[in-house]
């Protein structure tokens, strides 16, 4: 069974700049989740979307945001890119059903992205 | 924001020691304790999944407890191989998916 992937793996991008990151789940998942890792920080929750809907956002700027299509892949956009939004974005999928979770998450393996 | 803390943030052991790190959490409205472990170039995959006060996972040379009214978890790793080194990751989930991350333990171990 094909894992999570992630595109681009590696990109470079100057200040002011958007872009924009791609998520394919594992295939029967419906739950897709953001993360953002940067030295020193643990995995920052970005946001989570289940059936087209997110479900949950952590502690971001609305220069983050994210979009779920009907076949579960999801995007995520960072415009007016800083210099501090120089990280690596990872992927989880999951299948996100049940109230208090405690399924496994599926992680890609993340897009570095860089910011001059 | 739940605060996730582990300890040490990294530590280098011989070929063949044994070695623990501990996971702290906060102990009300407790879900679920999930380890992952992360190699370098590689995702994080998940070792256990815990919730029940008391459990213990063994996955191996790994394993995990679980102390949900104080707010720890240990992972032990018992004749530490090469191949044991990466970082490793807990993270405490809520509900509706959402899991917090803990900064992580980067485990070297020296053949």
């Amino acid at each position: 069974k094909a894992g999570v992937t992630q595109t681009p793996r590696y990109l470079i991008k100057t200040r002011g700049q958007q872009v924009t990151l791609s998520c394919s789940p594992i295939s029967g998942h419906r739950s897709v989740s953001w993360y953002q890792q940067t030295p020193g920080q643990g995995l920052q929750f970005l946001f989570e979307y289940f059936s087209e809907t997110q479900r949950n956002k952590g502690n971001f700027p609305g220069r983050f945001s994210g979009r779920q299509f009907s076949n579960s892949r999801s995007e995520m956009n960072v415009s007016t890119l800083e210099l501090g939004d120089s990280a690596l974005y990872l992927c989880a999928s999951s299948l996100g059903t049940g109230g208090a979770n405690t399924g496994e998450l599926f992680f890609g393996e993340g897009s570095r992205l860089t910011v001059l | 924001i739940l605060n996730v803390e582990q300890s040490p943030q990294s530590l280098h052991v011989q070929e063949g020691d044994s070695t623990n790190f501990t996971c702290s959490f906060p102990s009300s409205n407790f879900y679920a304790l999930h380890w992952y472990r992360w190699e370098t170039a590689k995702s994080p995959e998940a070792l256990f999944v815990m919730t029940l006060n008391g459990d213990e996972k063994k996955k191996g040379r790994i394993s995990a407890t679980l102390n949900t009214k104080e707010g720890y978890s240990y992972l032990y790793i018992k004749g530490s191989q090469p191949e044991d080194s990466a970082t490793y990751l807990c993270a405490f989930s809520a509900p509706g998916n959402q899991f917090y991350f803990g900064t992580g333990t980067s485990l070297t171990v020296i053949p």
